[in-house]
């Protein structure tokens, strides 16, 4: 199985900050990397696929770059909403893996 | 826009059987275009893929979950299920159905709500 390991596991930030958080695979995924957002008691929700293709209706301020086996999403000004877990997950081989999360709190 | 939405009962006994259905609304699941997928979430933790089937029949499984799980399709219903085999406290988790597009993005792109299942005596 491809490990997916993210960092940090937490982060605390103030509305406005720019946040970054690295997912790196255990092996080359081909940029087979989509990344989630999930609020408490809610399902996850798809903002990136394809390393840094931005799904429908997501907000601008998400971007996704990388390559080979090391990725980020980028948060460009943390705006109230965006307090939430944060899961890449990588869509190269089955079985399909995820990242362990990273949580955005506010600071 | 497709919908999903899970049900099934709560609370299962150890060693028996989970099973759980989802409803597909907005898409007929024998037309192709997704990967209908099972996801599980342990209390407090991580996200954890089970398998999924395609509307062929062609499936595949998590190696850890492989001899216990079958997942299958009711075009009629426009339904996937989930059959967990001898679950354990480890089975505890709140359980997704998720569509994985296949045209080329190869992401959850939609996810039921999510539904709580306890094994417990």
């Amino acid at each position: 199985d491809i490990q997916m390991t993210q960092s940090p596991s937490s982060v605390s930030a103030s509305v406005g900050d720019r946040v970054t958080i690295t997912c790196r695979a255990s092996q080359g995924i081909s940029g087979w990397l989509a990344w989630y957002q999930q609020r408490p008691g809610k399902a996850p929700k798809i903002l990136i696929y394809a390393t840094s293709s931005l799904r429908g209706g997501v907000p601008s301020r998400f971007s996704g770059s990388g390559s080979g086996t090391d990725f980020s999403l980028t948060i460009s000004s943390l705006q109230p909403e965006d307090f939430a877990t944060y899961f890449c997950q990588q869509s190269f081989t089955f079985p399909r893996t995820f990242g362990q999360g990273t949580k955005v709190e506010i600071k | 826009q497709v919908q999903l939405r899970e049900s099934g009962p709560g609370l299962v006994k150890p060693s028996e059987t989970l099973s759980l259905n989802c409803i597909v609304s907005g898409f007929p699941i024998s037309s192709g275009g997704f990967h209908w997928s099972w996801i599980r979430q342990h209390p407090g933790k991580g996200l954890e893929w089970i398998g999924y089937i395609y509307y062929n029949g062609r499936s595949d499984y998590s190696p850890s979950l492989k001899s216990r799980v079958t997942i299958s399709l009711d075009t009629s219903k426009n339904e996937i299920s989930l059959i967990l085999n001898s679950v354990t406290a480890a089975d505890t988790a709140v359980y997704y159905c998720a569509a994985e597009g296949v045209s080329g993005d190869y992401s959850f792109d939609y996810w039921g709500q999510g539904t709580l299942v306890t094994v417990s005596s």
